[in-house]
């Protein structure tokens, strides 16, 4: 079936770049997403790519694929510490009624 | 503005007790999900309904049930045959049905955490 992989942690000093990686095998994925979630709260959409594009840039994000890869990766450049927060990368198939998570990064942003 | 409520935020049940969490939302969404998760898991998908009146079993449905009486509300019970109920439940809503518009994004609530004592 479908599954979604990602790390479980990483740690960067605050101002660095951080990259989130993400592995996916659904090979008919059309949307790849990238939500936060904050210490006790819901998950927001930072993004999204669709599956036909390399690269998106949106401010401080960009979001690479490689699609014969099924790899996505999240850069946050010039990183906050209020970017600390949990990671989920989910990818969505064209007739699929529902978004397979990963089991998120937890990115913490040392001062 | 616009959102998803969902409502409470803490809750403690005995074992054996049924509990019902509130969902509500005031998008005008037609599809509406609960999602169920536990420390480093991904989220789980409980149930989920496409339309009012209609709701289908996602991948761990058993232990759980739904109603969708209501385009705004989407309310979830743990039942006492859920063996592990002690979770983090996030409900969410999205405007297209099939998940097959522009982009299939969902819009989450706050959450509820609920203990098992």
């Amino acid at each position: 079936g479908e599954d979604v992989e990602q790390s479980l942690f990483l740690s960067v000093r605050e101002g660095d770049s951080s990259v989130i990686n993400c592995t996916y095998t659904d090979s008919s994925s059309t949307y790849l997403y990238w939500y936060k979630q904050e210490p006790g709260a819901g998950l927001q959409l930072l993004t999204y790519i669709f599956s036909n594009m390399d690269m998106k840039q949106d401010q401080r994000l960009t979001v690479l694929l490689n699609k014969k890869d099924k790899h996505l990766s999240l850069r946050i450049a010039d990183t906050q510490t209020g970017d600390s927060a949990i990671y989920f990368c989910a990818e969505k198939g064209d007739s699929s009624y529902k978004l397979i998570f990963g089991s998120g990064t937890r990115l913490l942003v040392r001062p | 503005d616009g959102g998803i409520t969902q409502s409470p935020k803490y809750l403690f049940r005995k074992e054996g007790q049924n509990v019902t969490l509130s969902c509500e939302q005031n998008l005008n969404h037609d599809a509406m999900y609960w999602y169920r998760q536990d420390p480093g898991q991904g989220l789980r998908l409980i149930y989920y309904s496409q339309i009012v009146n209609d709701f289908q079993k996602g991948d761990i449905a058993e232990g759980y049930s739904v109603s969708r009486e209501k385009k705004e509300s989407f309310p979830l019970t743990v039942t006492s045959a859920q063996k592990n109920p002690t979770a983090f439940y996030l409900c969410a809503s999205s405007l297209y049905p099939s998940g097959g518009g522009p982009t299939g994004e969902l819009f989450f609530g706050e959450g509820s955490r609920l203990t098992v004592l």
